[in-house]
């Protein structure tokens, strides 16, 4: 079956840039796709298609694509951006629709 | 904007099935261009993806759990539901309904309900 591969952790201080990576071999054909899951809420998109932004995002999150990997960008990250991350998207197929392990972010 | 809120027991015993309803506000499952979803959430924070129906009742289930699955769709309350049958404690998670966008030229998530607790256990 398909997977999506991410760092466990990310740790950053306040105001340094965090990234996240996910790795998968269908991601230089497929878009992918970023949720944020604060505790005890349900996830929220932050990304979509690569690198676009759902309304109400602030533009500190960013996103890119290059062949096998995807990476989220969060510039200037706050206290309040501590969350799980995690990274979604399908196989080659489009039939698989899967998430990745997740990335605890820890900014302190 | 569309709000989705699942319903059903916290609590169910092996063997048993599970039923969950998903209740859709803000926007008609039967005016089509969506997809309605379920995804759980294991204790140890694995998302997986369940299956999907339309409003005509077209489904898609994920294969790992296909044989013990059934998505059903209700236009007059504009609900769909989930039953899962001979559950054992692997399917302890929360579950949540989202909404996929049709239109988009991928497949994706974009409204989730709050999710509910399932475990089950005697």
């Amino acid at each position: 079956s398909y997977e999506l591969t991410q760092p466990p952790s990310v740790s950053v201080s306040p105001g340094q840039t965090a990234r996240i990576t996910c790795s998968g071999d269908a991601l230089p054909k497929k878009y992918a796709f970023w949720y944020q899951q604060k505790s005890g809420q349900a996830p929220v998109l932050v990304i979509y298609e690569d690198n676009r932004r759902p309304s109400g995002i602030p533009e500190r999150f960013s996103g890119s694509r290059s062949g096998t990997m995807a990476t989220l960008t969060i510039s200037g990250a706050q206290v309040d951006d501590e969350a799980d991350y995690y990274c979604y998207s399908t196989d080659i197929s489009g039939n698989q629709k899967v998430f990745g392990g997740g990335t605890k972010l820890t900014v302190l | 904007q569309v709000q989705l809120q699942e319903s059903g027991p916290g609590l169910v015993r092996p063997s048993q099935t599970l039923s969950l309803t998903c209740t859709v506000s803000g926007g008609s499952i039967s005016s089509g261009g969506y997809y309605w979803n379920w995804i759980r959430q294991h204790p140890g924070k694995d998302l997986e993806w369940i299956g999907y129906i339309y409003y005509t009742g077209n489904i898609f289930y994920n294969p790992s759990l296909e044989t013990r699955l059934s998505i059903s769709v209700d236009t007059s309350k504009n609900q769909f539901s989930l039953k899962l049958s001979s559950v054992t404690a692997a399917d302890t998670a929360v579950y949540y309904c989202a909404r996929a966008p049709g239109a988009s030229s991928a497949y994706y998530f974009d409204y989730w309900g709050q999710g509910t607790l399932v475990t089950v256990s005697s």
